[in-house]
């Protein structure tokens, strides 16, 4: 049963450019969210896609854009990227949008802005 | 607001030694607990969580953690190091009501000698 998948691993952008990341969820998740992990620091959540809705968002801003497509994969849309924006970018996948649910997290994407 | 607090940046034990990383949080209610585990180009590996009950939670590789609702705290332990938990560690904490958006702390970087 394979895990939480993501693509690219690494990434290498300049100021402005955009760039999607991409997650396929855990076999039978139909949850994704996605969180930003810079340097040193923890996960800091993004937003949360269930039945291809964006239902929860952390504070990010507008540039940060995403979608969940029928096979509940999805991906993370980051417009007008910033030097800031550099960092390991994490998805977690469950099953559905419940209490008690576990998340299971891939292995990331690691974006350099340059 | 709920937050997460590791006060631990770096901590190098013996292996065979015994481990204890500190977790406090902010929340204003009994909130859902986890502790994760992330190795280098790894993503993150859930160790345990704690929902309710029983305040001394057993995990995986020999880890276990105890809720101290008076101490707004969620510590993790293990009575012996091994060198493969070298790793950077990471407590959680999860609304009840909004169980899939997790605060994580910064994280405390654990170093064995040998």
């Amino acid at each position: 049963d394979a895990g939480v998948t993501q693509s690219p691993t690494h990434l290498i952008k300049t100021r402005g450019q955009q760039v999607t990341l991409r997650c396929s969820p855990k076999s039978g998740h139909d949850t994704v969210s996605w969180y930003q992990q810079a340097l040193g620091q923890g996960p800091q959540f993004i937003f949360q896609y269930y039945e291809e809705e964006e239902r929860q968002r952390g504070n990010f801003p507008d540039r940060f854009s995403g979608h969940q497509f029928p096979n509940y994969s999805s991906e993370l849309n980051v417009n007008a990227l910033l030097l800031g924006d550099s960092a390991l970018y994490l998805c977690a996948s469950s099953l559905a949008i419940t209490p008690k649910e576990t998340q299971y997290f891939g292995p990331g994407t690691r974006l350099l802005v340059l | 607001a709920q937050s997460v607090t590791q006060p631990d940046i770096h901590i190098t034990v013996s292996e065979g030694a015994s481990l204890e990383l500190r977790c406090n949080y902010s929340y204003g209610a009994t909130p859902y607990l986890f502790w994760y585990v992330q190795s280098p180009g790894q993503g993150l590996q859930l160790l345990l969580k704690y929902f309710s009950g029983d305040t001394l939670v057993q995990g995986i590789k020999g880890f276990e953690a105890e809720f101290k609702r008076s101490q707004s705290s969620f510590n993790l332990r293990k009575p012996s190091v091994h060198w493969s938990d070298a790793a950077e560690y990471f407590c959680a904490v999860g609304a009840r009501y909004n169980f899939n958006k997790f605060y994580f702390g910064s994280g405390t970087k654990l170093n064995v000698k040998p």
